[in-house]
């Protein structure tokens, strides 16, 4: 079956300027997990959702990043007012539900470079 | 809280050696661990994970990962190693209490192959 998908894989902005990325979790996950991976920080947990709700937003960096997912299913992340350190590569994963030992299955990616 | 760290962050192994990727962790509780591998341009995959049943545990492509509490260690190997495993590999932890799904990760081992 289909994996994790994400669009735009590359994405180059002007700083300042606002991103939106989407993520389209595999069919019937209910969990859904965005990380970020940069050189200067490795692999970072940003939020995770739980259906529509994100119980965990300890991750984001600051108040210019923020997701939604509506219906359950597909996920967005915004930035807003784009810096130069927020260029990377912006993970989402999805699993079948939380808790447990459940496999997260990972999306392959999204480039962001902001100039 | 939780941790983990990866010694050596680029490992050099000739073709059919042994592979030996370390990996220790810290955690607050009982944990969950993984392997994922990353190839370039691509997104995570998992090679296998410790869930608190067997202690040895054994995925794809031929490797596996012994689990031992007393040494807080997760270290993956592989008997013979293939050009295909080049690669970077990750070792990551979650807590296995309610509420706590993120992972962790470490920062992350560049494997090689020499032919």
């Amino acid at each position: 079956g289909a994996g994790v998908s994400q669009s735009p894989s590359n994405k180059v902005t002007e700083k300042g300027k606002d991103v939106e990325l989407r993520c389209d979790p595999i069919s019937g996950h209910t969990a859904l997990y965005w990380y970020r991976q940069s050189l200067g920080q490795g692999l970072e947990f940003l939020i995770y959702f739980q259906g529509n709700s994100a119980p965990d937003k300890s991750g984001l960096p600051s108040d210019r990043f923020s997701a939604e997912r509506t219906g359950g299913s597909v996920s967005t992340l915004t930035i807003q007012r784009t810096q130069q350190e927020d260029s990377a590569v912006y993970l989402c994963a999805s699993s079948l539900g939380t808790g447990g030992s459940g496999t997260q299955y990972f999306g392959p990616g999204t480039r962001l470079l902001v100039l | 809280a939780q941790s983990v760290t990866q010694l050596g962050s680029h490992v050099s192994v000739s073709e059919g050696a042994l592979v030996l990727l370390r990996c220790n962790y810290s955690s607050s509780v009982p944990p969950y661990l993984f392997w994922y591998v990353q190839y370039p341009n691509q997104g995570l995959q998992l090679l296998l994970k410790y869930t608190s049943a067997a202690t040895l545990v054994k995925g794809i492509n031929g490797f596996e990962a012994e689990f031992k509490k007393s040494e807080t260690s997760f270290h993956l190997t592989k008997p013979s190693a293939h050009m295909s495993d080049a690669a970077e590999y990750f070792c990551a932890v979650r807590l296995s209490n309610f509420g706590n799904e993120k992972l962790t990760f470490g920062t992350g081992t560049r494997l090689t192959i020499i032919p």
